[in-house]
């Protein structure tokens, strides 16, 4: 079945570090692959999405990068915010009538200090 | 901004009692779905409707029920509640476009003493 792998948290950085969050996934076809950010007391928001290869979704200064030859789609940010503290999940979708039913990764805490 | 809202936010409850679990959204939107997350955070689809009088289960097996007979309004019910779920229920809807943007509402966190 489907499946999407996140690097295991949590991760701590300072404020300005550069970020990675690394996300792999197996599907069968081809998938659409989101990020989604889940902030403190509220619901999950989508960050960025890609729906083909080599696509490059970005959205807050945060880029991923569809690639089908690793079947990674890889978070990154180059100067992080104590405001990006936060909960991210990498998610993937099928598409066709499966399409808004995603399969998510087991989710990335991201805490950043001043 | 997504507007799906669910209620109530926090409820602790004791074994078998019904619980329903309210999830609202004023989009329109055709398909809604409910996702559980575990405490290690991680979402599992346990129901979806693709538009009113159509439900079906989604990977993880759950003992709950869902209905679908107003567009905007998508409840989820466990007619006897356990402390196993004893959970957060995310409930989230998507457009007739299929962008493959889910909107979330803000959760339902579950407890069952």
């Amino acid at each position: 079945g489907d499946s999407v792998t996140q690097m295991e948290g949590p991760v701590t950085l300072s404020e300005e570090a550069f970020l990675t969050i690394n996300c792999t996934y197996t599907a069968t076809g081809y998938p659409s692959l989101f990020w989604y950010v889940q902030y403190p007391g509220e619901g999950l928001q989508l960050l960025l999405k890609a729906t083909k290869a080599d696509d490059k979704g970005s959205n807050k200064g945060f880029e991923a990068t569809y690639r089908k030859e690793t079947t990674s789609f890889h978070l990154e940010k180059g100067s992080v915010q104590v405001s990006d503290s936060a909960v991210y999940f990498c998610a993937l979708s099928v598409g066709g009538t499966s399409y808004g039913k995603l399969t998510f990764g087991q989710g990335t805490i991201l805490t950043v200090h001043p | 901004e997504a507007d799906i809202y669910q209620t109530p936010r926090y409820l602790v409850i004791g074994t078998g009692k019904k619980i329903t679990l309210e999830c609202s959204q004023t989009m329109g939107h055709d398909k809604m779905y409910w996702y559980q997350q575990d405490p290690g955070m991680e979402l599992h689809l346990i129901h979806y409707s693709y538009g009113v009088n159509s439900t079906e289960k989604g990977d993880l097996s759950s003992e709950s029920t869902v209905s679908r007979i107003r567009t905007e309004h998508f409840p989820l019910t466990l007619e006897s509640a356990r402390p196993s779920h004893t959970s957060q229920y995310l409930c989230a809807s998507s457009g007739y476009r299929d962008t493959g943007e889910l909107f979330f509402g803000e959760g339902s966190r579950l407890t069952v003493l």
